[in-house]
């Protein structure tokens, strides 16, 4: 069955460490998301990808990066962990002209 | 700036109950709504959706009432079950590039009791 899984699922890291959280897709989405979801906040749009080599900012995307080199994966760096970046993130994919996103599992990280 | 609110931020019903779920966004050009249940330690998966062109849409128990002049939507489960108990979210997306990208609202904690 295809599906969406995220790696590591959890990680503690230190500030100021670079940190790289990997998302596979198996379902051949064009889109793909990633999302940091906060108490109170809800889930929160960090970056977003149409297809190969095309990525764009989202709402909170400040010391995030991320990379498009196929179609199934998705990673997203944090170039220098910082507290405030604490979070549960999910990656999502969905089809072109699909309305639905997939989502993962979810890495749960914790910068100390 | 919050493009999608929602309302309660918690909910507490018994078993048997309505839950009722409100949103409300801002963007007249956003054009599929979609609500998300979430499961602790799960990621969100795809509920029910509605187009604006239609102003309910129910599957099982679960209902959406979308209202495009007042810009407000919601979910109603009726005879609300504990396993419904977990987060739920709305969203609001547009089409761009032909793709569809949910902004969500802040999500509700529901929770049915036996």
């Amino acid at each position: 069955d295809a599906e969406i899984t995220q790696s590591p699922r959890h990680k503690i890291t230190e500030t100021g460490r670079q940190v790289t959280l990997a998302c596979h897709q198996t379902w051949n989405h064009n889109n793909m998301f990633w999302y940091r979801q906060d108490l109170g906040h809800g889930l929160r749009l960090i970056h977003y990808s149409y297809g190969v080599q095309d990525t764009n900012k989202g709402e909170v995307s400040d010391g995030y990066s991320v990379s498009r080199s196929n179609t199934e994966d998705l990673p997203l760096t944090l170039e220098s962990a910082a507290s405030s970046q604490t979070s549960v993130y999910f990656c999502a994919s969905s089809g072109t002209a699909n309305t639905e996103a997939f989502f993962g599992q979810g890495t749960r990280l914790t910068v100390v | 700036q919050q493009q999608v609110k929602q309302s309660p931020q918690s909910l507490i019903v018994q078993k048997g109950g309505i839950s009722i779920i409100n949103c409300a966004y801002e963007n007249t050009a956003f054009d599929y709504f979609p609500w998300y249940q979430q499961f602790p330690g799960k990621g969100p998966a795809l509920l029910i959706a509605i187009r604006p062109d239609v102003s309910e849409k129910k599957e099982g128990r679960f209902t959406i009432s979308f209202n495009k002049s007042a810009k407000q939507f919601s979910l109603h489960i009726m005879d609300s079950q504990p396993g419904d108990s977990a987060t739920y979210f709305c969203a609001a997306s547009r089409e761009s590039g032909g793709s569809y990208i949910p902004t969500f609202g802040r999500g509700t904690s529901l929770i049915v009791h036996p």
